[in-house]
Formats: structure tokens, sequence, C-alpha cells
């Protein structure tokens, strides 16, 4: 099994540039997560997806932020403009969720590291 | 709305000493409890859950957790830390009816030789 897949896993940018981070969740897994890593603010989750339907994006930070879900096994978050404060570890995670049930586990990717300078 | 609560952001054990990292919850309905762990520059782990039946729960590495309703709380321990065991511990609860994974702050345990 390969786990859950990110790309890049570094990212460095310019303010104002468009950032586009990929993800290939474990294969069968019909859920998953986006989560941003700060320092401060620690993991956040920033968007869930069930099905490739995006169920809560609350947590998204704002309009900049935006993520999609094509298909089962590919999951792309943007940020457009990116600014400084988008500086983090932004994580994917996919798990098996079975009739909604939530004992399932979270699986997470290695992360992409992105800094807007 | 649930919470956890790792009261200590460092532990510092010797190796071959027990180690154990705290971990306390809030929840309004049934917990589910995650433990996860975190090396430099990479992504988090999964160590063990709790979701019913025995309150202690054994999972990799040769760590186990005990889950204890009345003080709510889920530690995570390991009778004989290794160095390798050095890096960053999450706590991380779910209500049963909900898919928000909730995450502690983290605790960084260092094993020093």
């Amino acid at each position: 099994d390969a786990g859950v897949i990110q790309s890049p896993r570094h990212e460095v940018t310019e303010m104002g540039q468009e950032v586009t981070l990929r993800c290939k969740p474990i294969s069968g897994h019909n859920s998953l997560f986006w989560y941003r890593q700060t320092m401060m603010r620690g993991l956040e989750l920033l968007i869930y997806f069930n099905n490739n339907v995006p169920i809560d994006d609350s947590g998204m930070p704002e309009d900049r932020f935006s993520a999609k879900m094509p298909n089962a096994s590919f999951s792309t978050l943007k940020i457009q403009p990116s600014e400084p404060r988008d500086s983090a570890v932004y994580f994917c995670a996919s798990s098996l969720a079975l009739s909604g049930a939530s004992t399932d586990t979270q699986y997470f990717g290695p992360g992409t590291r992105l800094t807007v300078l | 709305a649930q919470s956890v609560a790792q009261p200590e952001d460092q532990v510092n054990v010797a190796e071959g000493n027990p180690l154990t990292v705290k971990c306390t919850y809030s929840v309004s309905g049934n917990p589910y409890l995650f433990w996860y762990v975190q090396y430099p520059n990479r992504g988090l782990q999964f160590l063990l859950k709790y979701i019913t039946g025995d309150n202690l729960v054994k999972g990799s590495y040769g760590f186990e957790a005990e889950f204890n309703k009345s003080q709510t709380s889920f530690h995570l321990k390991k009778p004989s830390a290794l160095v390798s065991d050095s890096a960053l511990y999450f706590c991380a609860v779910r209500d049963y009816r909900d898919y928000k994974l909730s995450f502690g702050a983290g605790t960084t345990v260092t094993v020093r030789a």
C-alpha cells in the first residue's frame, strides 16, 4: 500500500502567486481531508470530502482557498493569490467511512511545506 | 463541541524508562480516541485508537493507551522508551456521531540515551 501521496513536498513561492497542492488518497478510501499545521494554531481541518463531494468547508480560511476532488483518486487545494501568512504544512488524509460510521482511522500523507515569501 | 488537552508541551525521559504522554478530552457523546506520532518532516502516523471494549488499547511500536471514562483521559504509555521514540505526539478525539477529528496541541517527547 503506497499510503496517501502528496505533491509537491516543498513549495516556495512569492506573494500573489497561485499555489496548487495535490493529493492522492489511499485506494478504496472514500473520505478525504485537508489540514493545515502551524505552530500558532496547530492542526486545523480545512475541508472534508466524502465520495468526492465537499461536505464541510467551514475551515477554509477565505475565498483565496479552494479545493476540488474530481475523482476518487485525486484532490487539489489551491491558494490564489497566496500570502505570507499561508506559510504552513498542508496535510491530506484519507479514510474509509462505512455507512457514515466514525470509527474509521484517518491516514495522513507526508505533507507539503509551503513557504510564501 | 469536542476538544483535547495535552497538558505537557514536552516530556523528557531516559532510554529504558517508562514513557507516559497525557491526554484529556471533552466530548458530548461517546468518544472515539486516537493517538498519532509525527517525526520531523513527516506526516502523522497512526499509533492506536479506542472505540469501545477493553479500556487498555495496544498499538504500534509497543505503545498502549488506557481509556478512563471517569477521568476523561486517554494517556499513552510505553513500558521502556527508546531513543527512536523521540517525536511529536498528538491525541485526537471524535464524537461517535461526527467525522471531525479534534487534535491536541501535541507533546514533544525526547528520549535521551
